[in-house]
């Protein structure tokens, strides 16, 4: 692994179903972040980790969740999809929470709810 | 509240040279970040501003003005595949970033 991994590449899935997005990084960054990204706005943070063991809130955290039991994995879970998730989600990383944080991105995931 | 605005769209001739501009409004400020994006494609770092001034990288470089809440990235000889969407991003009080919605650069031979 390089960087920053997430699967998978695409999903389409039903309403009402249960998701979880994997993200993992091998930098050992200990800051990981979820953001969602739909045309015409500007990233938007899902939800945060300073450091392994400790989440936050972003600024559109309803109807997901997140855990960071190691360095390497941030999971977000979307518990029970709604169509205004239809989104692309993007993982990212950086060294540390402070003010230079450089974030580094994964791939992202293309996420359609039916 | 916190707002970043940036054009939504600009057009360059291949060779040019082309300035986009990224005006915010945060409740805190600790650094301003532009982004490359390519369609299709994860955000790439391109620069960080944290003090007043021009920050030169190559061709492109990144203007701060901490009083105005103003900066802008400056491509020069603008080559093809420089068409991607430029992203600005400002470190707030909380040091998490706070996005502008982009800059899509078309590039014209």
């Amino acid at each position: 692994i390089a960087g920053i991994t997430q699967a998978p590449t695409s999903q389409i899935l039903a309403a009402g179903r249960r998701m979880t997005l994997r993200c993992t990084q091998d930098m050992r960054h200990n800051a990981m972040y979820w953001y969602r990204q739909d045309l015409g706005l500007g990233l938007r943070l899902i939800h945060y980790s300073n450091t392994a063991g400790t989440t936050g809130k972003g600024e559109v955290p309803d109807g997901y969740s997140v855990s960071r039991a190691n360095t390497d994995d941030f999971p977000l879970t979307l518990a029970s999809a709604v169509p205004s998730q239809t989104s692309v989600y993007f993982c990212a990383s950086s060294d540390s929470a402070g003010d230079y944080n450089e974030q580094f991105f994964g791939p992202g995931t293309r996420l359609t709810v039916l | 509240g916190q707002n970043i605005d940036q054009p939504t769209e600009m057009t360059a001739t291949e060779g040019a040279i082309v300035q986009i501009n990224c005006t915010y409004q945060t409740s805190g400020f600790n650094g301003l970040f532009w982004y490359q994006q390519h369609a299709g494609e994860a955000p790439t770092f391109l620069s960080y501003n944290v003090l007043d001034g021009l920050e030169e990288k190559g061709r492109f470089s990144s203007f701060l003005s901490r009083s105005k809440g103003y900066s802008y990235l400056l491509l020069k000889e603008l080559q093809m595949k420089d068409s991607a969407s430029y992203l600005c991003a400002v470190t707030g009080s909380n040091y998490q970033l706070i996005w502008g919605a982009g800059t899509k650069l078309i590039i014209k031979p």
